[in-house]
């Protein structure tokens, strides 16, 4: 398995303003991903983080709204812009691991609330 | 994305076996996983089953897939309090995860 950690843990912002949370894993992992768990809901794939390239995105989901920064195999960045209430969510980083990347394990997720 | 269906709710006596079921729609699924979440936690990989198995045993944890149908069980011995929490099937395809809504699974003595 992976050690991921997540930072900050929970936040609580203002309407209009962005959050960038940062994920990090205690080894070299090739593929990173970033979910979003709306309250009550289910977990939904915001987009794949590359190393060395743009992120790939979900249909929903746009770059401008979610930048993503993947700088090297053990490191990505996820920020929520222009945010609304309706953006309070968990979001969570996951990895993939195993030999052929089938193992997926999460981050402890990051808790955040948008007045 | 593909669906994942689960059913929301489970109650089930402290000691007893626990069966949680799962259907899924894309027939191209690799991998078809359990995550456990616990309140304020984040989402613990349980167990996941290759998707040409049929059968996965991990001490008390016993996966079931039913390719044709499409349809995946957990099954959970002598369950305990502390399975108490939501369970969430999954399916991969492509390394992405399509999840079910969770069964919340709540454990009475």
């Amino acid at each position: 398995s992976a050690v991921i950690s997540q930072k900050p843990s929970r936040d609580i912002c203002q309407r209009g303003t962005s959050l960038t949370i940062q994920c990090q894993v205690d080894s070299q992992v090739t593929m990173m991903f970033w979910y979003r768990q709306q309250p009550g809901q289910s977990l939904t794939l915001i987009a794949t983080a590359n190393q060395g390239s743009e992120a790939t995105y979900e249909s929903g989901f746009v770059i401008d709204k979610f930048p993503i920064s993947r700088p090297n195999l053990t490191f990505s960045t996820l920020t929520v812009s222009n945010m609304s209430p309706e953006d309070s969510s968990i979001y969570l980083c996951s990895v993939g691991l195993g030999t052929g990347r089938e193992t997926q394990y999460f981050g402890p997720g990051t808790r955040l609330l948008v007045l | 994305g593909e669906d994942v269906e689960q059913s929301l709710f489970l109650s089930v006596r402290e000691g007893d076996s626990s069966v949680i079921n799962c259907t899924y729609t894309d027939s191209s699924s690799t991998y078809l996983y359990w995550y456990k979440q616990e309140p304020g936690a984040g989402l613990q990989l349980l167990t996941y089953i290759f998707s040409n198995m049929d059968m996965k045993q991990d001490q008390r944890l016993t996966v079931l897939l039913n390719k044709k149908d499409k349809h995946l069980s957990l099954r959970i011995a002598d369950t305990q309090t502390g399975d108490s929490a939501i369970y969430f099937c999954a399916e991969s395809t492509d390394y992405k995860l399509s999840f079910g809504a969770g069964t919340t699974v709540t454990v009475r003595a």
